[in-house]
């Protein structure tokens, strides 16, 4: 089956930090560009980061100012966002997103995975 | 950063009506606009891509349209499994945008 399923999110306190994945299954995983996308509650989605298929290329949402890192490692179909020093405002579910397309990125979305809940609270 | 504006917020129609929603982005992103689709509680679905070109599996009632800063997403028959919340997203340049969302709610 073609899918996507985060892990790692939880209860973290302000300034802490936190590793997310996305194990992708069903789909030659190096072959997609894939990106995070979060939604805070009642809100609407951003964009967060993306990296390319290769894992050469990674861009994020300017608001990040550096907090976050995406990785991924195609030996183990393995997305990876790595986040530190967690702001409240950073409370949000999150997911994995696989660009439709195999000939190169178009950053467009056609496979989501079923997110991953991120708190910061003290 | 290119903002993307969608309006309006609701848009309340009933099952059969036309649905039109529209999405203004502050500059120019060529065609490189794509409609999603969200319920509650579930991941955004794409519908349209490059501003009209439907998503694999996606009804034919769906259809998108514009250029440049201006964009529609048409619904030309509303099902009852249409009513949800939809968002416009460009890929013109970094970082890639969402616009704020349209609930389409029955009437």
């Amino acid at each position: 089956e073609v899918q996507l399923l985060e892990s790692g999110g939880g209860l973290v306190q302000p300034g802490g930090s936190l590793r997310l994945s996305c194990a992708a299954s069903g789909f030659t995983f190096s072959s997609h560009a894939m990106s995070w996308v979060r939604q805070a509650p009642g809100k609407g989605l951003e964009w967060v980061s993306g990296i390319t298929g290769s894992g050469g290329n990674t861009y994020y949402a300017d608001s990040l100012k550096g907090r976050f890192t995406i990785s991924r490692d195609n030996s183990k179909n393995t997305l990876y966002l790595e986040m530190h020093s967690l702001r409240a405002e950073d409370t949000a579910v999150y997911y994995c997103a696989r660009d439709k397309t195999t000939a190169g990125p178009n950053w467009y979305f056609d496979l989501w995975g079923r997110d991953t809940l991120v708190t910061v609270s003290s | 950063e290119i903002v993307l504006t969608q309006s309006p917020a609701t848009l309340s129609l009933s099952p059969g009506e036309r649905a039109t929603l529209s999405c203004r982005a502050s500059q120019s992103v060529s065609n490189y606009l794509a409609w999603y689709q969200q319920k509650p509680g579930q991941a955004p679905r794409l519908l349209i891509y490059d501003t009209s070109n439907r998503a694999t599996g996606i009804p034919a009632r769906f259809s998108g349209s514009g250029s440049g800063t201006d964009f529609t997403l048409t619904i030309s028959s509303l099902e009852p499994e249409d009513f949800a919340v939809y968002y416009c997203q460009q890929r013109r340049n970094w970082p890639l945008t969402f616009g704020g969302g349209t609930k389409v709610e029955i009437k």
